[in-house]
């Protein structure tokens, strides 16, 4: 089975709307993280936001908000305001506390914002 | 900040020939590594693991002699295409551990990626 799942391959979002983007996981590891990275066509990987299995809250972090729903193992991305320079590929993934050294990627969803 | 470097950016070479990809960690001590590849519009998909000191862990299906990996310093490990063909053209990512925060925040730093073209 797939440890992380992006059903969206590609989304377009009108500029300075709010987007979600969708993730959800599969693990039987009571202890894991969440993490969403951002990819521009430059290639490099930029973390943007975290979510220990254990948080209570939703993480935040400026424009990204992580909409965590442990019940149904979702942890899908919120970006608000969307900008031009969002326009990229994201990715989901998760590491379990069994074995810190594995990340697991989805396969991406490319956002692009449209002026 | 954490940055994670790697050299070169980009690299072309022909096939039968071997290619080496640095991947150092600027400003931090990195015990683990990860060499990450990413062929276009796919996924990173993760290859091997490199310990300061010891032998990397590979992924199931990668091999290990012909993807060298050295881990010779806290701050640098290396990745050795041997015998490049053209279905190893692909893009190379690598990452450095570093902890931070409680036991469960294990952040991982990307670097900006290595593109190889085996021609």
């Amino acid at each position: 089975a797939q440890k992380i799942t992006q059903t969206q391959p590609g989304m377009f979002v009108q500029e300075k709307e709010a987007v979600t983007l969708d993730c959800t996981y599969d693990t039987s590891d009571p202890s894991y993280g969440l993490f969403w990275y951002k990819q521009p066509s430059s290639g490099e990987m930029i973390f943007l936001i975290y979510q220990g299995s254990y948080d209570q809250q939703n993480a935040t972090e400026g424009r990204y908000s992580l909409n965590f729903q442990k019940a149904r193992k979702s942890a899908n991305l919120v970006i608000s305001a969307s900008q031009l320079g969002d326009s990229a590929m994201y990715f989901c993934a998760m590491r379990e506390a069994g074995d810190f050294n594995k990340f697991y990627f989805g396969s991406g969803t490319k956002l692009n914002v449209k002026p | 900040g954490a940055v994670v470097s790697q050299h070169p950016s980009w690299v072309i070479c022909k096939s039968g020939t071997s290619v080496k990809i640095e991947c150092r960690s600027l400003d931090f001590q990195a015990t683990t590594m990860f060499w990450y590849r990413q062929f276009p519009k796919q996924s990173l998909m993760l290859m091997a693991t490199s310990n300061e000191g010891s032998k990397a862990t590979y992924e199931q299906g990668v091999e290990k002699d012909k993807f060298l990996i050295n881990h010779a310093s806290l701050t640098l490990s290396t990745l050795t295409v041997t015998s490049a063909h053209p279905e190893d053209s692909s893009f190379y990512i690598c990452s450095a551990r570093k902890l931070a925060g409680g036991p469960q925040v294990y952040e991982q730093y990307f670097g900006p990626g290595t593109r190889l073209t085996v021609t």
